[in-house]
């Protein structure tokens, strides 16, 4: 089984509709991030946690808001979508501690806002 | 701030030839930098990455990059294409200390002629 896995991996909604995209990891990792990959410009990080209880916004979370439930689970919501938040949407952990260096990538949600 | 440029948002070689994808970051401290591979439909997968050790570093699937702090790049490069080598590649960056957030070029589309 993948350890960080996303649901869905596909979704077309409406312009104005609230989604959730969910995002569950079984490397017992601290930290959490969720990105988007739009052609020509990256990734670029949303919103990023710590822990439980430490939320962080990244460079482009107007319009986004997160949720961690668990350790395990940090879930991305839309309040209410607009085509130019289509993208590719990846979820991501990492250990904590400044000797971790490498981040772990979910296989992706193709979000359609039409 | 930190950023990353990926010269070249597609790069074509022919099968066996050398493989060189350009990075050049900005940063005004040291930093890890890292390369990920994003095959179709999938994840990102890290190839390599360079945590203030031996300047040249080797990774998976025969890739290698050199950390070269008087130029500020991390190029890519493989002595022989493979077609199996045909995926989009990004150079990240991460500040040593402070926030592990990682910053993203924009992405080198790799194809493989054979």
């Amino acid at each position: 089984d993948a350890d960080v896995t996303q649901t869905p991996r596909n979704r077309i909604t409406k312009t104005g509709k609230r989604i959730m995209l969910e995002c569950s990891q079984t490397k017992g990792h601290d930290r959490m991030y969720w990105y988007r990959q739009d052609p020509g410009l990256g990734l670029r990080l949303i919103y990023y946690s710590f822990d439980v209880k430490d939320i962080n916004k990244g460079e482009i979370s107007d319009g986004y808001s997160v949720s961690r439930q668990a350790q395990a689970k940090f879930s991305l919501s839309l309040e209410s979508a607009i085509p130019n938040q289509t993208a590719l949407y990846f979820c991501a952990t990492s250990e904590g501690g400044l000797s971790s260096y490498e981040q772990y990538f979910g296989p992706g949600t193709r979000l359609t806002v039409t | 701030a930190q950023s990353v440029t990926q010269l070249g948002s597609h790069v074509s070689v022919s099968e066996g030839a050398l493989v060189l994808l350009r990075c050049n970051y900005s940063s005004s401290v040291p930093p890890y930098l890292f390369w990920y591979v994003q095959y179709p439909n999938q994840g990102l997968q890290l190839l390599l990455k360079y945590t203030s050790a031996a300047t040249l570093v080797k990774g998976i699937n025969g890739f290698e990059a050199e950390f070269k702090k008087s130029e500020t790049s991390f190029h890519l490069t493989k002595p022989s294409a493979h077609m199996s080598d045909a995926a989009e590649y990004f150079c990240a960056v991460r500040l040593i200390q402070g926030a592990q957030k990682l910053v993203f070029g924009q992405g080198t589309r790799l194809t493989i002629n054979p």
